[in-house]
């Protein structure tokens, strides 16, 4: 079975610094894939960033990186220079394959201006 | 559209009523899920459809709950006899084969 431990439930951050989302991870699957959303209070999922277990890289989108530590089944994800409109929920997942998407319970970020 | 489209966005049942919730996909997406998103919660695993088959139902809560996607587009969530536990969001999301998934703004279900 899957499980994403996400064991921060509430973030602020100053405009303009860098924040770091924790999320750990359980699995016995070799292949596997990590992903970030974002949900702002409309409710909508976005989709941030992706990591397969497989990368060597930590992947990295814009102001999103992800801090991919194989050995310690965790995919922080990183979000440099904050701004007011990243105050939302986000959601660490992962699946393997072609599966559904396991979520960890989110962490709610507050960008302070 | 081009995104994924769900209605009613927000949907008022009284207990013990039947509801039928709506997902229009993005087009070619073959894979469609169903989540249920409790209030304060991470979303939870509903159901899975790859075209019309629906792979997996393991998710469901009860025998209430059931979900259809006849012609591997459109889907709908039925929900019968409505219950108070009942109410959350759910969620519907899209995706082509190994990619991410796209997600509706989801439909809010309060039942009183």
């Amino acid at each position: 079975a899957q499980k994403i431990t996400q064991t921060q439930p509430g973030m602020f951050v100053q405009e303009k610094e860098a924040v770091t989302l924790d999320c750990t991870y359980d699995t016995s699957d070799q292949s596997y894939g990590l992903f970030w959303y974002k949900q702002p209070s409309s409710g909508e999922m976005i989709f941030l960033i992706y990591q397969g277990s497989y990368d060597e890289q930590n992947a990295t989108e814009g102001r999103y990186s992800l801090n991919f530590q194989k050995a310690r089944k965790s995919a922080n994800l990183v979000i440099s220079a904050s701004q007011l409109g990243d105050s939302a929920m986000y959601f660490c997942a992962m699946r393997r394959g072609n599966t559904p998407l396991v979520f960890g319970k989110g962490t709610r970020l507050s960008v302070i201006a | 559209g081009a995104g994924v489209s769900q209605s009613p966005r927000y949907k008022v049942a009284k207990r013990g009523q039947d509801v039928a919730l709506r997902c229009d996909p993005i087009s070619g997406h073959v894979s469609l899920f169903w989540y249920q998103q409790a209030l304060g919660q991470g979303p939870e695993f509903l159901t899975y459809f790859q075209n019309e088959a629906q792979l997996d139902k393991s998710g469901l809560p009860s025998d209430r709950f059931f979900a259809e996607r006849p012609e591997g587009s459109v889907s709908t969530l039925k929900i019968q006899r409505t219950q108070q536990e009942d109410s959350a969001v759910y969620l519907c999301a899209s995706r082509r084969l190994n990619t991410e998934a796209f997600f509706g703004q989801g439909t809010r279900l309060t039942v009183v």
